[in-house]
């Protein structure tokens, strides 16, 4: 089972303000995706990556595969309350399984 | 229309009964999944069936057994419910292996007293 970390754990902001979140692993993976988990919901799917160096916008959320399909990033451009939520990544193996991070919490305050 | 839906959203019972969680998706999928959450969020994967048919099945205590009727349900019947089975329970569904992304339901709360 391969092991991805997400960083930072809970992040806090003001709205309007910039946002990273990064998805880090040792291994190599046939694609990446991220999900926003709002609460006493299931986590919905935001973008699937599958090519090294890939990058995707979804308005002002910019997504990233690492060149050696190890790690992800993702970026939030000027924070809106509504951004609040659980973002996980998780990384699909050549097992077909789908291993999620930690995950990060983020608040924006209004 | 709910695409995956599960059923109870909640679930307290006592410690060694058995309850079942049902799981329906109309998406048209072939492939689904049971992942428990813990109280960190984490999500861990607890099995997946393509077409009916096995294909992750997890270090999970054989108290946890999946049926799936055809492909478009998976239940999960759990049986000596422990305290440490209290949980969120997702079901989620995805077409082949899940390349494309998948689509969870809202989850069944499970406190065991």
């Amino acid at each position: 089972t391969q092991l991805l970390e997400q960083s930072p754990q809970f992040l806090s902001i003001q709205e309007g303000e910039n946002l990273t979140v990064y998805c880090n692993s040792s291994s190599v993976f046939s694609s990446l995706q991220w999900y926003r988990q709002e609460p006493g919901e299931g986590p919905v799917l935001l973008v699937t990556v599958v090519t090294g160096g890939e990058v995707k916008k979804l308005k002002r959320l910019t997504f990233q595969f690492g060149d050696a399909r190890k790690d992800s990033s993702l970026h939030i451009t000027a924070a809106q309350p509504g951004d609040t939520g659980l973002y996980l990544c998780a990384g699909e193996g050549n097992d077909y399984k789908l291993s999620f991070g930690a995950g990060t919490t983020v608040t924006v305050r209004a | 229309d709910t695409a995956v839906s599960q059923t109870p959203k909640y679930l307290v019972t006592q410690m060694g009964n058995d309850k079942s969680i049902k799981c329906e998706q109309n998406l048209g999928h072939d492939t689904m999944y049971w992942y428990k959450q813990d109280s960190k969020k984490f999500l861990k994967i607890m099995f997946s069936y393509n077409n009916k048919e096995l294909i992750i099945n997890e270090t999970v205590p054989n108290r946890f057994s999946p049926k799936s009727p055809d492909k478009a349900h998976l239940n999960l019947h759990i049986n000596s419910l422990e305290l440490g089975d209290s949980a969120v329970y997702f079901c989620a569904s995805s077409q082949d292996f899940g390349g494309d992304g998948y689509t969870f339901g809202s989850g069944t709360r499970l406190t065991v007293v």
